[in-house]
C-alpha cells in the first residue's frame, strides 16, 4: 500500500530556512500536499503540487518535487516563531481522492 | 478560522460504549471528511459525504458510520468503542467531492479517550 515518510523532528533558528523532507512510495502518486497542525487546532493546507511539476513558489514557501526519487520537500524562507507547528505531508494518487498522510514533523524554531 | 466547527471539544467514554461526534460545515460546501488521527501519527481518512450520501470510506470496520444533513451538519458514530479508537477526530468539508485541488477546511477536532 502507500507509503508516505517524513522525520518527526527538525529544529532551527529565527530567521534561518527550513527544509521539511517527505518521501513517498506510490508512483501514481498525482498531487502532494502540505499541511500545517497547530498545538490544538485543525490541519491547515498550506500548498500543493500536482506531480507533473518540478518546483511551486508561494511568498515564504517553495515546494520542490524530484518524482523519480519520490521525494518531496518544503522550504519555508525566513523562518518565523509562529512557524513552529506539526507539518504533513499527504498524496493522492491514481483515480482516488483519498490523501495518504505522513506522521508529521514537529518544526521547533527558537530564537 | 476555517468556520468548521466541531463538538465537543473532549469525551471521555468506556470500552463498549457508544459515541456521537457533530461538525457543521462552512456553508455551502457540499462534502465532509472525517479522519481519524491518533498520537503521534498523521491523519486516517475515514469516509466522505456528498449530499447526504457515503461518497467513499477508508478502512475503518461499520461500527464506524455517519450521517450528513442538509444544513451542512454532520455526525460520526462510533459503536461498541475500543482503547484504540482513543485519537483526535478531524471533520473536514470542502465545496465539492473528489476535487483534489479542492480545499479542505478543518474544524479543530474533537479529542476522545476510551477508558
Amino acid at each position: 500500500g502507500e507509503d508516505v515518510e517524513q522525520s518527526l523532528f527538525l529544529s532551527v533558528r529565527e530567521g534561518d530556512s527550513s527544509v521539511i523532507n517527505c518521501t513517498y512510495t506510490d508512483s501514481s502518486s498525482t498531487y502532494l500536499y502540505w499541511y500545517k497542525q497547530e498545538p490544538g487546532a485543525g490541519l491547515q493546507l498550506l500548498t500543493y503540487i500536482f506531480s507533473n511539476m518540478d518546483m511551486k513558489q508561494d511568498q515564504r514557501l517553495t515546494v520542490l518535487l524530484n518524482k523519480k526519487d519520490k521525494h518531496l520537500s518544503l522550504r519555508i524562507a525566513d523562518t518565523q516563531t509562529g512557524d513552529s507547528a506539526i507539518y504533513f505531508c499527504a498524496e493522492v494518487s491514481g483515480g482516488s481522492y483519498i490523501p495518504t498522510f505522513g506522521r508529521g514533523t514537529s518544526l521547533i524554531v527558537h530564537p | 478560522e476555517t468556520g468548521v466547527t466541531q463538538s465537543p471539544t473532549h469525551l471521555i467514554k468506556t470500552r463498549g460504549q457508544q459515541v456521537t461526534l457533530r461538525c457543521s460545515s462552512q456553508s455551502g460546501h457540499n462534502t465532509v471528511s472525517w479522519y481519524q488521527q491518533a498520537l503521534g501519527q498523521g491523519p486516517q481518512f475515514i469516509f466522505q459525504y456528498y449530499r447526504e450520501e457515503e461518497n467513499g470510506r477508508g478502512n475503518f470496520p461499520p461500527r464506524f458510520s455517519g450521517l450528513q444533513f442538509p444544513n451542512y451538519s454532520s455526525e460520526l458514530n462510533v459503536n461498541a468503542l475500543e482503547l484504540d479508537d482513543s485519537a483526535l477526530y478531524l471533520c473536514a468539508s470542502s465545496l465539492d467531492a473528489g476535487g483534489r485541488t479542492d480545499t479542505q477546511y478543518f474544524g479543530p477536532g474533537t479529542r476522545l479517550t476510551v477508558l
